[in-house]
C-alpha cells in the first residue's frame, strides 16, 4: 500500500459525458501527479500540481482539466467523453516538485470504461 | 532532454533463471534513475532508484540494478526467477528542472514459465 487513494476503482460512462477522478496524496506529499494508461499509448504523463499550483504539464487534452484543493486532494476532470479516453488513470505524489528526485508513489488507479 | 529506452519489450525467462531488463537513459545532469514494477490490475510499485549514494542499488524482492556511467545503462537484475516476478517493469528518470516530471521507458514485460 503506497498511501495514495484514488476514487473510484472503475467508472462506466456514455460517450459526451463529464467523470471526475478523486486523488489523496501520501501524508506529507506536495505534489500531485496524473497518468494515463492504455494499451496503444502506454503510460502518458498528464500533469503535475504542486502545493495547488500547475508545476508540469504532459500529454493532457484540452478536453480534461485537474486542480488541487487545499488540503492537497487532486481531482482530474474528464468532459465530452470519447471511446478512446477509456483508460488506467493513475495518481502518483511525491514530497517535493519532482527534482533533483523524482520519485513518486502511484495510487491503485481508476478504470474508466467509455460506452 | 532526458530520456529513456527499454530494450526488449517482452522478455520471456523459466523459473529459477537469471532476470535481466536492460534501461539506457540519456540525461544531461547526473541523474536519479528509478526502476517501477506493475503487477496486473494494480498500480505502479517502487522497485528500486539510483541517487549517486553507490551504483549498486539493492531494491524489494531480490532485484538489484547498477548504475553504469560509462554505458548510460541501468540494467535491473535477480538472480533467479519466481512465478510471482511475472509484472511489467518501467525504468523512469528524473527531470532535470522543476516543471519536469518522471520519464518513463515504455515498458518490459517480464513472462516467468515452470
Amino acid at each position: 500500500d503506497s498511501g495514495v487513494t484514488q476514487t473510484p476503482k472503475h467508472l462506466i460512462t456514455a460517450t459526451g459525458q463529464r467523470v471526475t477522478l478523486r486523488c489523496s496524496p501520501r501524508s506529507g506529499d506536495l505534489s500531485v501527479y496524473w497518468y494515463q494508461q492504455s494499451l496503444d499509448q502506454g503510460l502518458q504523463f498528464l500533469i503535475q500540481y504542486y502545493n495547488g499550483e500547475e508545476r508540469a504539464k504532459g500529454n493532457i487534452l484540452e478536453r480534461f482539466s485537474a486542480q488541487q484543493f487545499p488540503d492537497l486532494h487532486s481531482e482530474l476532470n474528464l468532459s465530452s467523453l470519447e471511446l478512446g479516453d477509456s483508460a488506467l488513470y493513475f495518481c502518483a505524489s511525491s514530497v517535493g516538485q519532482g527534482f533533483p528526485d523524482g520519485t513518486q508513489y502511484f495510487g491503485p488507479g481508476t478504470r474508466l470504461l467509455v460506452l | 532532454a532526458q530520456s529513456v529506452t527499454q530494450l526488449g519489450s517482452h522478455v520471456s525467462v523459466s523459473e529459477g533463471a537469471l532476470v535481466l531488463l536492460r534501461c539506457n537513459y540519456s540525461s544531461s545532469v547526473p541523474p536519479y534513475l528509478f526502476w517501477y514494477v506493475q503487477y496486473p490490475n494494480q498500480g505502479l510499485q517502487l522497485l528500486l532508484k539510483y541517487t549517486s549514494a553507490a551504483t549498486l542499488v539493492k531494491g524489494i524482492n531480490g532485484f538489484e540494478a547498477e548504475f553504469k556511467k560509462s554505458e548510460t545503462s541501468f540494467h535491473l537484475t535477480k538472480p533467479s526467477a519466481h512465478m510471482s516476478d511475472a509484472a511489467e517493469y518501467f525504468c523512469a528518470v528524473s527531470g532535470v528542472q522543476a516543471g519536469t516530471a518522471l520519464i518513463f521507458g515504455k515498458g518490459t514485460t517480464l513472462s516467468v514459465s515452470s
